[in-house]
């Protein structure tokens, strides 16, 4: 089962934008990471935000956890045709052994 | 130093067949995940391993099954191959202490194609 929501499922916006993409969970979490996917890849972890923890910056990422809401949001800034990509959220629960994904944000940059 | 590699990238298979898929953690990792990932959703939790033992399971039937080596490499087997096996297997790695919550890292995946 999913436990992580992304919102949107799928954004188009054109290069420079700002890109905007969020995860709400359900249960506690120890932390939270997020993923790039390119078509057919695998995932490339982008940033890890801990529960204690309101706001990660990692070059044009910028990530955002409001675990009283739980949710998150992860912005990309000035975006480029490489962010093209899909774009996942996921969970460790407390005591858990396991990430715990969305079903993922499809990010597509226009030239 | 080396990510976490994965083998074979693509296979087909006939549905009833068997099927092992190959890990190596990245180095100084010795907790090994897997998952899979069905076309078009997010990865699904299959199993952990640490120190050659399954530490947790997720809500997959028997037929998949896996083992730890004392390298630390993984495989991961799936017995009876169904067309809904049909999926890209992950394998991820961690070092001890992932209760944590540190960083897992995620291999290129096993495109598996059951026909």
């Amino acid at each position: 089962s999913q436990q992580g929501e992304e919102d949107p499922q799928a954004l188009s916006i054109q290069e420079g934008e700002n890109a905007t993409m969020n995860c709400s969970y359900k249960t506690s979490i120890n932390n939270l990471q997020w993923y790039r996917q390119n078509s057919g890849r695998g995932l490339v972890h982008l940033i890890l935000i801990r529960s204690n923890e309101r706001e990660k910056h990692s070059g044009r990422l910028r990530v955002t956890l409001d675990t009283s809401k739980k949710s998150s949001s992860l912005l990309i800034t000035a975006s480029r045709a490489a962010d093209t990509a899909s774009y996942f959220c996921a969970t460790w629960g407390t005591g858990a052994q396991k990430l715990v994904f969305g079903q993922g944000t499809r990010l597509t940059i226009n030239p | 130093d080396a990510g976490v590699t994965q083998s074979p990238t693509h296979l087909i298979k006939t549905r009833g067949q068997q099927v092992t898929l190959r890990c190596s953690p990245k180095s100084g990792h010795d907790t090994v995940s897997w998952y899979q990932q069905a076309l078009g959703q997010g990865p699904q939790f299959i199993f952990q391993y640490y120190e050659e033992e399954e530490r947790q399971r997720g809500n997959f039937p028997d037929r998949f099954s896996g083992h730890q080596f004392p390298n630390y490499s993984s495989e991961l087997n799936v017995n009876a191959l169904l067309l809904g096996d049909s999926a890209l297997y992950l394998c991820a790695s961690s070092p001890t202490g992932i209760d944590s919550g540190n960083t897992i890292y995620f291999g290129e995946g096993s495109w598996l194609t059951v026909v």
